[in-house]
């Protein structure tokens, strides 16, 4: 089966960084996708690592290592409008569905 | 922008009943996907599309099936309603292709059943 580990929950001060990682088991890799979910609306796409390394986007970047099967999402000075649900998902080959992980719920707190 | 239109956003039902979840999507998009999403599973994908006519099964397809008779349009049947169906379902979009296509979603039916 198809593995994605995130972790459940993180708190974080305004204006701060923070780091959401994400490991991923799967039986092939064609791509890793972060997307942003705010209680109650549809996940929007962030962010798409093929390639190691880093993929900067404004305050939000995307790390990628596919020999560790690791990657992670940075938020740069946060905002209150930040807090939400991160979902890593990972394409496993050509032309399939996404596999999501449970996601990580955010609290950003002043 | 990418559009992904589900018909309700609240929906209630009773057991036994048969329920039609419906999506469009404005983009043109071959492949559409239905999941659901439930608090500590995630999203769990129900059923999926590449082309009209076309359906194949996700992790989680019992008790459901699925019609895509236009391109634009994929919709979820629930043959008879459980209360173990009770959740949040998400419907997206994509282009088809290797690589760079993420999935669009719809804002989600919340759907109860009694």
């Amino acid at each position: 089966g198809q593995n994605i580990d995130q972790p459940t929950e993180m708190t974080a001060t305004e204006g701060a960084i923070v780091q959401i990682n994400c490991t991923y088991q799967t039986s092939g890799f064609n791509g890793l996708f972060w997307y942003q979910q705010h209680a109650g609306e549809a996940p929007t796409f962030l962010s798409y690592n093929v390639l190691d390394g880093l993929e900067e986007k404004g305050r939000f970047s995307s790390f990628l290592s596919r020999s560790k099967g690791y990657s992670y999402l940075l938020l740069k000075e946060l905002q209150m409008k930040d807090s939400a649900s991160y979902l890593c998902a990972v394409r496993v080959s050509g032309n399939t569905p996404l596999v999501f992980g449970k996601g990580t719920r955010l609290s950003v707190i002043a | 922008d990418v559009k992904v239109t589900q018909s309700s956003r609240y929906l209630v039902k009773r057991t036994g009943e048969k329920v039609f979840l419906e999506c469009v999507q404005d983009m043109d998009h071959e492949n559409m996907f239905w999941y659901r999403q439930d608090p500590g599973l995630g999203l769990r994908l129900i059923y999926f599309s590449y082309d009209v006519k076309m359906k194949e099964k996700g992790d989680i397809p019992e008790g459901y099936s699925v019609s895509r008779e236009k391109k634009e349009r994929f919709s979820l049947i629930l043959e008879s309603a459980s209360t173990n169906q009770t959740s949040m379902y998400l419907c997206a979009s994509s282009l088809a292709g290797t690589g760079y296509q993420p999935q669009h979603f719809g804002d989600g039916t919340r759907l109860s059943i009694l």
